[in-house]
């Protein structure tokens, strides 16, 4: 399973960009990468997933260098309603681990009026 | 698109009975889905794997007998607690996945207190 290291907490004002980086030095060739938001009391929820370069969707962008030992989450003019734990979690749903998701600590995210 | 729903959202129930908690995928067919517990402050911690139609897959240190679960149809998972005690308070989760997507779609949790 990959190693996955991303910072505990990070803290931003309304309307900034918002970076988180993780890093899983260990990733398969097979695994992908994911990114999910959860709020407290609730399941998580999906933000974006990529396998390399970039991927964009209407939430947030997802860079993953060519060596695919990092990714970094970026969320556009984040909000008050942004304030979240998110997670990074790699895995490949095809493989061995047959997409079985061992979830981190997550980053606490809380922006600031 | 992939909404995955849990009923009952919140069950408070006496020690030493069993509660059952359904997962259903609303507008999919999950072939596999998936069960996580929460402690406050904490990560999800995965309990185990449902397969429509097989066994579910244990992780280490889950009690089968302890967390039956069965996968009878391709939108419905249940999870039952059975002999619950207060240590099995906890924010039970699942998560269902089509074959061939790599997406995992969660659904809004149960919260379970056993008195």
């Amino acid at each position: 399973l990959a190693k996955i290291t991303q910072p505990i907490s990070m803290d931003s004002y309304e309307g900034q960009e918002v970076n988180i980086t993780c890093s899983h030095n260990n990733i398969a060739t097979n695994d992908y990468i994911t990114w999910y938001q959860q709020f407290p009391s609730q399941g998580p929820r999906f933000i974006i997933q990529g396998y390399k370069t970039k991927v964009t969707n209407e939430v947030a962008s997802l860079f993953i260098p060519a060596d695919r030992k990092s990714s970094t989450l970026s969320l556009p003019r984040v909000s008050l309603s942004d304030t979240a734990v998110y997670y990074c979690l790699v895995g490949d749903p095809r493989g061995s681990t047959l997409g079985r998701l061992y979830f981190g600590r997550g980053t606490q995210l809380t922006v600031w009026p | 698109g992939a909404v995955v729903s849990q009923h009952p959202s919140r069950v408070i129930c006496k020690s030493g009975t069993s509660v059952k908690i359904e997962c259903r995928s609303l507008d999919f067919q999950a072939t596999t889905m998936f069960w996580y517990r929460q402690f406050p402050k904490q990560s999800l911690m995965l309990m185990a794997t449902s397969n429509e139609g097989s066994k579910a897959t244990y992780e280490q240190g889950v009690e089968k007998d302890k967390f039956l679960i069965n996968h009878a149809s391709l939108t419905l998972s249940t999870l039952t607690v059975t002999s619950a005690h207060p240590e099995d308070s906890s924010f039970y989760i699942c998560s269902a996945q089509l074959r061939g997507l790599e997406t995992q779609y969660f659904g809004p949790g149960t919260r379970l207190l056993v008195l």
